[in-house]
């Protein structure tokens, strides 16, 4: 089960780029890194997954290097509405439910 | 489609008491799930059911029972609550297993007292 560490917080300010990485230092061959963000009082929501290299949707990038030991959100541009807690989940895709779990996650407060 | 649906929102639980979570999906997920979080932590998975009659215990099992008679229903029974069981529980579903996308409902707040 790959253990992943992330920083507890992060503060950042309207407009600027949030990067937050995630290591997984022993990552699985057959294992996808999915990231979630959480809103106070709402469930996980589902950001975006990749496998390596580079992945981007409307919502945020993901960096995934070669050795793929860590991986980094990219959230560009962010507004007050972005403050929110982001978990890095690191899992085979076809894994069961007991081989996934969440971490305590990174809160990242947007400032005005 | 509304989603991941839990009720109710709160409750309130003597210690010793019972009381079953709802959880429905209509998004015909075979996978479903129960998450419980505490103030300022991750979430801990409890039970997860890979299809219709089929259930197994997750992280933290202890003092939850679950049954999946259908793909839509996924309900969570407390028995004899005790304090450490206030918390907020979290049901989710997905179309492949943990690892794909998860779907979340809205979660339910309980306390024990």
């Amino acid at each position: 089960l790959a253990k992943t560490t992330q920083p507890i917080s992060m503060d950042s300010y309207e407009g600027q780029e949030v990067n937050i990485t995630c290591s997984h230092n022993n990552i699985a061959t057959n294992d996808y890194i999915t990231w979630y963000q959480q809103f106070p009082s709402q469930g996980p929501r589902f950001i975006i997954q990749g496998y390596k290299t580079k992945v981007t949707n409307e919502v945020a990038s993901l960096f995934i290097p070669a050795d793929r030991k860590s991986s980094t959100l990219s959230l560009p541009r962010v507004s007050l509405s972005d403050t929110a807690v982001y978990y890095c989940l690191v899992g085979d895709r076809g894994a069961a439910g007991n081989k996934l779990t969440f971490g305590g996650g990174t809160r990242v407060l947007v400032k005005p | 489609n509304a989603g991941v649906t839990q009720t109710p929102k709160f409750r309130i639980l003597k210690i010793g008491q019972s009381m079953t979570l709802q959880c429905t999906q209509d998004m015909n997920h075979n996978y479903m799930y129960w998450y419980r979080q505490d103030p300022g932590m991750g979430l801990k998975l409890i039970y997860y059911s890979v299809g219709a009659g089929i259930t197994d215990k997750g992280e933290v099992p202890n003092g939850y029972n679950v049954s999946r008679s259908t793909t839509e229903d996924f309900p969570l029974r407390l028995e004899l609550a005790a304090p450490s069981q206030t918390s907020v529980y979290f049901c989710a579903s997905s179309y492949s297993a943990a690892g794909g996308e998860q779907y979340f409902g809205p979660g339910t707040r309980l306390t024990v007292t």
